[in-house]
């Protein structure tokens, strides 16, 4: 069965750079979420979106944003990047947009910072 | 504040010797309670979704079950490939009803 794709797996950035991470949803899954996991830390949810618009906010950086494209695949951009920023990113997907939908995750994007 | 706390940290069984792990709770209301599996690097597999207190999910050699409190996790006869981290996450009632409430996880190690 196809999974949540996310693309780059691995990233290494220089402090203040700018990254991108995206994420491509199971087929036909149309809500997306973004959660940061630091190291021997549990995730940590930082935005979702459903149906192209946003849906819940949670404690997602103001330098960070995302959106949600009409295909349904969903880029969180990074800038003025910090050390703090290194974690491993991974990107859910759902259907439906209801609250107890199943979140099925990503392999997940390693960002480093130096 | 909505809250998720899994015991033990880490458990380590012999292959066959039966456990449980443990998931607590405290949110406004519940909405559903998750499982995840997750190897080191790797995102979370999804194994079971609980969404009432007495509920029962079973795959394999897991169970799952629930309370108005806690949730607990039951391995049968675990064997090696079982060793992983089992994730515990809660969705609550009330602002930012889309995400999932982590706990920080039991790190299960099965040894031959």
């Amino acid at each position: 069965a196809a999974g949540v794709i996310q693309s780059p797996r691995h990233l290494i950035k220089e402090k203040r750079e700018t990254a991108t991470l995206k994420c491509y949803p199971i087929p036909r899954h149309d809500t997306v979420y973004w959660y940061q996991q630091g190291p021997g830390q549990d995730p940590q949810f930082l935005i979702s979106f459903y149906e192209k618009m946003q849906s819940d906010k949670g404690s997602i950086p103001d330098r960070f944003s995302a959106q949600q494209f009409s295909d349904y695949h969903s880029e969180l951009n990074m800038s003025s990047l910090e050390l703090g920023d290194s974690a491993l990113y991974f990107c859910a997907s759902s259907f439906g947009g209801r609250s107890t939908d199943t979140q099925y995750f990503g392999p997940g994007t390693r960002l480093t910072v130096l | 504040e909505d809250q998720v706390t899994q015991s033990p940290e880490a458990l380590r069984l012999q292959e066959g010797e039966s456990s449980s792990l443990n998931c607590s709770y405290t949110v406004s209301g519940l909405r559903g309670l998750f499982w995840y599996r997750q190897d080191p690097g790797k995102g979370p597999e999804f194994l079971f979704t609980l969404y009432s207190a007495g509920e029962e999910k079973e795959k394999e050699r897991l169970k799952a079950t629930l309370t108005k409190k806690e949730s607990f996790l039951h391995i049968t006869a675990p064997k090696p490939e079982d060793s992983a981290t089992y994730l515990c996450a809660v969705q609550a009632f009330g602002g930012g009803y889309n995400k999932l409430i982590f706990g920080a996880g039991t790190r299960l190690a099965v040894h031959p």
